[in-house]
């Protein structure tokens, strides 16, 4: 079974544009959260999504926003990208209800903006 | 306000010997603990967890204490072995919603010795 994949991997862009990074789940597996890691923060938790539905929130601006198809796959954007959004965006997916241990990471997409 | 602590940013440790890895965390309506292993370039992987309901948890060489009253809980790995080295995550999921939520500490880095 193939594990959760992100695209693209790594990601370069300047302060004011937009960027979308894509996550396809595991095969099955409905609910997509993603995650932000940088190292003065660690890993900080974006939006969890559901059925194409946001389902849970985290404690971000406006411009991280996300949503989600009818096959489970995910998207996140960030619009008038900033120097801290320089990050790796992290995908997990799982089941139905991500229970405890039960959610699966993708590799991440790192963003680098200059 | 760092809901979830790991406090020590490294730890190395001798082959064969202990690993013990601690994590604080202030919110006591957690109640879903976690820990994730990741490597570089890499997704975390889920670990092993522990309900709160619980003080123990033991998964092969890998066991998790809790303790509610001094909201603390350690990893301990036994023996360790150098393809353990990597940066472990402790989070906490189950406060006010969704099990997507997790929220996790800062890691600590673990060097394995030979």
């Amino acid at each position: 079974k193939a594990g959760v994949t992100q695209t693209p991997r790594y990601l370069i862009k300047t302060r004011g544009q937009q960027v979308t990074l894509s996550c396809s789940p595991i095969s099955g597996h409905r609910s997509v959260s993603w995650y932000q890691q940088t190292p003065g923060q660690g890993l900080q938790f974006l939006f969890e999504y559901f059925s194409e539905t946001q389902r849970n929130k985290g404690n971000f601006p406006g411009r991280f926003s996300g949503r989600q198809f009818s096959n489970s796959r995910s998207e996140m954007n960030v619009s008038t990208l900033e120097l801290g959004d320089s990050a790796l965006y992290l995908c997990a997916s799982s089941l139905k209800d991500p229970l405890p241990g039960a959610q699966y990471f993708g590799p991440g997409t790192r963003l680098l903006v200059l | 306000d760092q809901q979830v602590k790991q406090n020590s940013p490294s730890l190395s440790v001798q082959e064969g010997r202990i690993s013990i890895l601690n994590c604080d965390y202030t919110n006591s309506m957690f109640d879903y603990f976690l820990w994730y292993k990741k490597y570089p370039a890499e997704g975390p992987t889920f670990l092993i967890s522990i309900s709160s309901i619980k003080d123990k948890n033991e998964d092969g060489r890998f066991t998790v204490f809790l303790n509610k009253s001094a909201k603390h809980l350690s990893l301990h790995i036994v023996p360790s072995q150098p393809g353990d080295s990597a940066v472990y995550f402790c989070a906490a999921s189950g406060a006010g919603g969704s099990q997507g939520n997790l929220i996790f500490g800062k890691g600590t880095k673990l060097s394995v010795k030979p």
